[in-house]
């Protein structure tokens, strides 16, 4: 049974440029959080969706940040226009019963914003 | 509000000692969740356990164990006989069962252990 797929691995681009992480859950989980992890803040909640839904987005840092989830098998993460500060790993994670259940994490993307 | 802390930023230690990985939480909340995960130096994160508000029992899996004590707040992981493969940062996580909060996963800021052979 396929994990949660996130694509790309790694992406580097320049300041002011619009960046798109991809996130596929895996098939059945009903909830999908997007996650930051830098060295000083930890992993950080950003999003999170159930059935599709946006449930809370308080963890969303500013506009420049939005997040989309146009069916339960794909969910996309942008960024516009991106910031050296937004360099971090981004994580997708699914889950059965909101939080409740395991979340299951996929590999995450490392972004470099130079 | 919920709130994680795992007070020991860096813990290192000699292979087959015992470690244990403290993990303290803040919860208004009756029922509620509790996880730990594993992320080795290939970055990825790795469920290990998860545990409900009703359930005190101490859980073992091989040379993993987990004390939960609703008492001092606290879901502690200990790791038997230490391996240079439990090499790892460890976060405690906490979630909320009521229906309104919908399960946000909160983590600790992670525990860094080093196993040295």
């Amino acid at each position: 049974d396929a994990g949660v797929i996130q694509s790309p691995r790694h992406e580097v681009t320049e300041m002011g440029q619009e960046v798109t992480l991809r996130c596929k859950p895996i098939s059945g989980h009903n909830s999908l959080f997007w996650y930051r992890q830098t060295m000083m803040r930890g992993l950080e909640l950003l999003i999170y969706f159930n059935n599709n839904v946006p449930i809370d987005d308080s963890g969303m840092p500013e506009d420049r940040f939005s997040a989309k989830m146009p069916n339960a098998s794909f969910s996309t993460l942008k960024i516009q226009p991106s910031e050296p500060r937004d360099s971090a790993v981004y994580f997708c994670a699914s889950s059965l019963d909101r939080g409740r259940a395991p979340l299951h994490f996929g590999n995450g993307t490392r972004l470099t914003v130079t | 509000a919920q709130k994680v802390t795992q007070a020991q930023t860096e813990i290192s230690v000699v292979e087959k000692e015992d470690v244990t990985l403290d993990c303290v939480y803040e919860t208004r909340d009756t029922t509620y969740y509790l996880f730990w995960y594993k992320q080795p130096p290939s970055g990825e994160l790795v469920f290990l356990i998860r545990r409900n508000s009703f359930d005190e029992q101490n859980e073992i899996s091989g040379r993993y164990s987990w004390n939960f004590q609703k008492s001092t707040s606290s879901f502690n992981f200990t790791i038997t006989a230490s391996q240079v493969v439990d090499s790892a940062v460890y976060f405690c996580a906490l979630s909320e069962a009521g229906y309104n909060q919908g399960g946000k996963l909160i983590f600790g800021q992670g525990t860094e252990l080093s196993v040295k052979p």
